[in-house]
């Protein structure tokens, strides 16, 4: 099993220009996360579906975020228009039961907004 | 609120030492609890969990963690350090089917 695939692994981008982030999950899970990391707000939840349907997109910071899960095999993270404050990692992760099994996370896209 | 709280930022340890990295919980209910460990440049990875059951629990690399319902807390433990386990350690609870980590505690370890 290749685990969760993230692409890009780096995206430089200028203000203002649309960036799209891309998981492909592992065969299986049902749960797909998008998190986010800084050194000051650390991991925070962006979005979840199950079964490809959003959960929970409370932790989407504005409008300018906005993420898809068109099958079971793939979701994007799309920010129109980027924003320095934007820079961060941005981890996808994937779980067959959360509760119970945890999460495999993949290896990440850092994002950096100039 | 639930959450789970991580009060140390980093922890410092000589090689060969006893190590313990922090934890506190807050949930209404049986917790799950989780610690992952993140490498530079990587994502987390799983370490050991708790569901229920034996309140030691074993998991990767020598790492265990003990669980205690009247402190509210879940510390993560290991014999003996190894430099090798410097790195990004996270804890975190199941919150209605998904997970919410704490802040992180940076381990470094010095030979």
């Amino acid at each position: 099993d290749a685990g969760v695939i993230q692409s890009p692994r780096h995206e430089v981008t200028e203000m203002g220009q649309e960036v799209t982030l891309r998981c492909k999950p592992i065969s299986g899970h049902d749960y797909l996360f998008w998190y986010r990391q800084t050194m000051m707000r650390g991991l925070e939840l962006l979005i979840y579906f199950n079964n490809n349907v959003p959960i929970d997109d409370s932790g989407m910071p504005e409008d300018r975020f906005s993420a898809k899960m068109p099958n079971a095999s793939f979701s994007t993270l799309k920010i129109q228009p980027s924003e320095p404050r934007d820079s961060a990692v941005y981890f996808c992760a994937s779980s067959f039961s959360p509760g119970t099994y945890g999460y495999t996370f993949g290896s990440g896209t850092r994002l950096t907004v100039v | 609120a639930q959450s789970v709280a991580q009060p140390e930022d980093q922890v410092n340890v000589a090689e060969g030492n006893p190590l313990t990295v922090k934890c506190t919980y807050s949930v209404s209910g049986n917790p799950y609890l989780f610690w992952y460990v993140q490498y530079p440049n990587r994502g987390l990875q799983f370490l050991l969990k708790y569901i229920t059951g034996d309140n030691l629990v074993k998991g990767s690399y020598g790492f265990e963690a003990e669980f205690n319902k009247s402190q509210t807390s879940f510390h993560l433990k290991k014999p003996s350090a190894l430099v090798s386990d410097s790195a990004l350690y996270f804890c975190a609870v199941r919150v209605t089917g998904k997970l919410i980590f704490g802040q992180g505690t940076t381990l470094q370890v010095k030979p």
